[in-house]
């Protein structure tokens, strides 16, 4: 079975850095394109970053470019977002999700069940 | 940046109904346009992409039409599981974009 896990949310002040973590299992993750989607609690979906399954592609949502990095490990099937200087806008669940592409961002077709960043003094 | 509206904000239908939500984008898309759907508590699920092909396992009555600016999710008969909250998104451009989304509630 396909699967994503994500880690490594939690409560953090503004300003501060958070890493989030993301193990694939059950298909060929090296394979694949990898994205971050976030959602706000009770609100849509916001696509914030992506990366091609070599990380030869790597592309961020405005709202994150500059304070956000992915990243991936293809030997370790593992996906990761190093947040830096978070804010409290910033707060939502992360969830990892795979694309249908390797080489470009196409449609997400399996998710994780997310991680819950709370950004908060 | 791409937006994408989508109408209505809420559906209420009874089970049996034909479900017909739209999604509208600020520039043409051509094809490039998926639909999910999310039920509370839930990570959303991929339904259609590139506006008219099924994703693996969904079933058949849920049809994905459209291209340039005005894409069309059918749903041919609800079923008591399709109540939820759908989404579009396009991937013509960067940064990839989501509509905000159409409830299917239980009328």
């Amino acid at each position: 079975e396909m699967q994503l896990v994500e880690s490594g949310g939690g409560l953090v002040q503004p300003g501060r850095s958070l890493r989030l973590s993301c193990a694939a299992a059950g298909f060929r993750f090296n394979d694949y394109a990898m994205h971050w989607v976030r959602q706000a609690p009770g609100k849509g979906l916001e696509w914030i970053s992506g990366i091609t399954w070599n990380s030869g592609t790597i592309a961020y949502a405005d709202s994150v470019r500059g304070r956000f990095t992915i990243s991936r490990d293809n030997a370790k099937n593992s996906l990761f977002l190093q947040m830096d200087s978070l804010r409290p806008e910033d707060m939502a669940f992360y969830y990892c999700a795979k694309d249908r592409s390797s080489t470009w961002f196409e449609a997400f077709d399996i998710w994780g069940h997310g991680t819950m960043v709370t950004v908060s003094s | 940046e791409i937006v994408l509206t989508q109408s209505p904000a809420t559906l209420s239908l009874s089970p049996g109904e034909r479900a017909t939500l739209s999604c509208r984008a600020s520039q043409s898309v051509s094809t490039n346009l998926a639909w999910y759907q999310q039920k509370p508590g839930q990570a959303p699920r991929l339904l259609i992409y590139d506006a008219s092909n099924r994703a693996t396992g969904i079933p058949a009555r849920f049809s994905g039409s459209g291209s340039g600016t005005d894409f069309t999710l059918t749903i041919s008969s609800l079923e008591p599981e399709d109540f939820a909250v759908y989404f579009c998104q396009q991937r013509r451009s960067w940064p990839l974009t989501f509509g905000r989304g159409t409830k299917v509630e239980i009328k």
